[in-house]
Formats: structure tokens, C-alpha cells, sequence
């Protein structure tokens, strides 16, 4: 299996614009999860989904933010619009059941806003 | 809501020699998971070792063990012979068995080693 995917590894963008991360989750798994990680705040969940369902977004740090997941093999990030404080990595993450207890991580995507 | 903490931002450890890295983490639950996590330089996370509430005895992989002291809340990673490899930030994470499949990660160590 090739992991979970994410695309793209870097994104650099001017604030006010709109970004889309994307996500390919692990085949067959049922959760799929969104991380962002700075400096100041560390790793912190933003949203996660069961079966494609949001079940958590308590973390979204705003409305700017929304997270999609049409199908079970596909998820995107949006900021809309984004400003400076949005830099920061963002990891998606996806694991195999309720019992599974490894979530398997992304690479990330680095995002830089100026 | 549960909170982890790690009290090291940094460590340094010999080639070959050990470290010990601590967490603690506050929770009103009795049944949990815990993991430590590794991110190198290339942000990949990487799954160490995990620990079960319930089970008494310490996990073990290889060169990684912890001690868990489920009193105290405390959650210690020790790396033996360490390896110019092990260079890289360390999470430790709770995970609630009862409140959803989500991660509560801490502040991070990071680990040097010296050769």
C-alpha cells in the first residue's frame, strides 16, 4: 500500500487567496483525520470523519476552514479565505476501524501564506 | 478534556548511551491508549510504541520501552543504544476509549545524539 497520500507537499500562497490540501487516505480504512502543526500550538486535530461523516470539527479553528470527504478515498482542506496565521503543516491521518488503535500519517503539506 | 504534557523541549544523548524522555497527561478515565510518536526532519510520523491502560506490564519494541505509571499519570519513553537514526522530535499522544478515535498530542522533545 502506498500510505496515505497527500497532496501538495508545499504551497505557497498569498493571503486572501484560496487553498485547497488534498488527502488520500489508506484503502479500506474507516477514519480519516485532520491535523495542522506549529510552533505555538503544536499538533492539534482540527476535524475527523467516520465512514466519510464529519464526527468532530471542534477543532476548526474558524469558518475560513471546512473539510470535505465525498468518497472514501478522498478528502480536501479548504481555507477560504487564508491569512498569515494559517501557516503551519498539515498532516492528514487515517486509521482502520474504532479498534484500531494506529492512526498512519501523511507527510504533510507545508503551507506558507504571506 | 485530557491534556499531555512533556517537560523536556530537548534532549542529548551519546551513540550507544540511554535517554528517557516523560509525559504526563491528566485524565479522568480509567481506560486508555497511549502512544509515543517520532517525527524526523523529513515530518513523516511515526508510530514507536503504544501502551493500553488495562495492561500492567510495559511495552516493549527493540530499543524502546516505556514505563507506565498509571497512578501518577505518567507515560516514560526510554531509548537504549541509542543511534544517530533516533535524532528526531518526540510526541507523546493519548487516545480516550470512550470519546471518539482522536489524538491529544503533547508538546513534543526533541532528541539530539552525538556521535
Amino acid at each position: 500500500d502506498a500510505g496515505v497520500i497527500q497532496s501538495p507537499r508545499h504551497e505557497v500562497t498569498e493571503m486572501g487567496q484560496e487553498v485547497t490540501l488534498r488527502c488520500k487516505p489508506i484503502s479500506g480504512h474507516d477514519y480519516l483525520f485532520w491535523y495542522r502543526q506549529t510552533m505555538m500550538r503544536g499538533l492539534e486535530l482540527l476535524i475527523y470523519f467516520n465512514n466519510n461523516v464529519p464526527i468532530d470539527d471542534s477543532g476548526m479553528p474558524e469558518d475560513r476552514f471546512s473539510a470535505k470527504m465525498p468518497n472514501a478515498s478522498f478528502s480536501t482542506l479548504k481555507i477560504q479565505p487564508s491569512e498569515p496565521r494559517d501557516s503551519a503543516v498539515y498532516f492528514c491521518a487515517s486509521s482502520l476501524d474504532f479498534t484500531s488503535y494506529e492512526q498512519y500519517f501523511g507527510p504533510g503539506t507545508r503551507l506558507t501564506v504571506t | 478534556a485530557q491534556t499531555v504534557t512533556q517537560s523536556q523541549p530537548e534532549m542529548s544523548v551519546q551513540e550507544a548511551e540511554t535517554v528517557t524522555l516523560s509525559c504526563t497527561y491528566d485524565t479522568s478515565e480509567s481506560d486508555y491508549y497511549l502512544f509515543w510518536y517520532k517525527q524526523p526532519p523529513s515530518r513523516q510520523m511515526i508510530l514507536v510504541i503504544r501502551q493500553e491502560a488495562y495492561k500492567q506490564q510495559n511495552a516493549t519494541e527493540n530499543r524502546f520501552s516505556v514505563n507506565f505509571q498509571k497512578a501518577a499519570k505518567s507515560f516514560s519513553l526510554k531509548i537504549s543504544d541509542s543511534q544517530l537514526g533516533d535524532a528526531a522530535m518526540y510526541f507523546c499522544a493519548y487516545r480516550s476509549k470512550a470519546a471518539g478515535n482522536k489524538l491529544t498530542f503533547g508538546g513534543g522533545t526533541r532528541v539530539l545524539v552525538k556521535p
